[in-house]
């Protein structure tokens, strides 16, 4: 069955450290890959996104992603973590196979410490 | 700001009640998705509408129902409420194109007391 796992539900950084977030999905062929950004109060904002070519996309805020694969990866990273950017960080998977159906990751909740 | 919009953005009734989610879509966009997203779980599929005819269902309970109007908005309506239901309903709109990038709205959250 097609599913995602985000195994961290909550992940603590310090304010610059850097951040890697997993995610791991069971799908049969190479699906689109996306991370959302949910803060609180707000809906769900696009950070980016894999369809196709290079596997390391850059993202918003200073974001990236590598689709790994040989892992069923795509794990989401950033350099230097800014207060800002604590919120819940959601891995989604779109299967690629007749019409779209998006299968959301139970999210990772990130807090940024000063 | 994705386009989208949900109305209301809070909502607090009591068991047993019936309430309306409203969205209306990105303009242009023919397809609405609601999702439920209850507190430590994931966004879960509720239902999918394009062009005002159900396109996919997903773990939607018998006691909600849904329709996409005309002018291709969408009301979700929850009925015999119980506290299990308490969550943030978003809606989405797009699921086309290239990739099927999804827009969100900013949810709904209801509060079952």
């Amino acid at each position: 069955a097609q599913s995602v796992t985000q195994p961290d539900i909550h992940i603590t950084v310090s304010e610059g450290a850097s951040l890697e977030l997993r995610c791991n999905y069971s799908y049969g062929a190479t699906p689109y890959l996306f991370w959302y950004v949910q803060s609180p109060g707000q809906g769900l904002q696009l950070l980016l996104k894999y369809f196709s070519g290079d596997t390391l996309v850059q993202g918003i805020k200073g974001f990236e992603a590598e689709f790994k694969r040989s892992q069923s990866s795509f794990n989401l990273r950033k350099p230097s973590v800014h207060w800002s950017d604590a919120a819940e960080y959601v891995c989604a998977v779109v299967t690629t196979s007749g019409t779209y159906k998006y299968i959301f990751g139970t999210g990772t909740r990130l807090k940024v410490l000063a | 700001d994705s386009g989208v919009t949900q109305t209301p953005k809070h909502l607090i009734t009591a068991t047993g009640q019936r309430v309306t989610l409203r969205c209306s879509p990105r303009s242009g966009d023919l397809s609405v998705y609601w999702y439920q997203q209850s507190l430590d779980q994931g966004l879960q599929f509720l239902i999918q509408y394009y062009n005002g005819e159900e396109r996919a269902k997903g773990n939607i309970l018998e006691r909600f129902s849904a329709q996409q109007f005309p002018d291709l908005h969408s009301e979700l309506n929850l009925s015999s409420l119980e506290l299990g239901d308490s969550a943030l309903y978003f809606c989405a709109s797009g699921g086309t194109g290239d990739t099927g990038e999804l827009f969100f709205g900013e949810g709904s959250r209801l509060t079952v007391l």
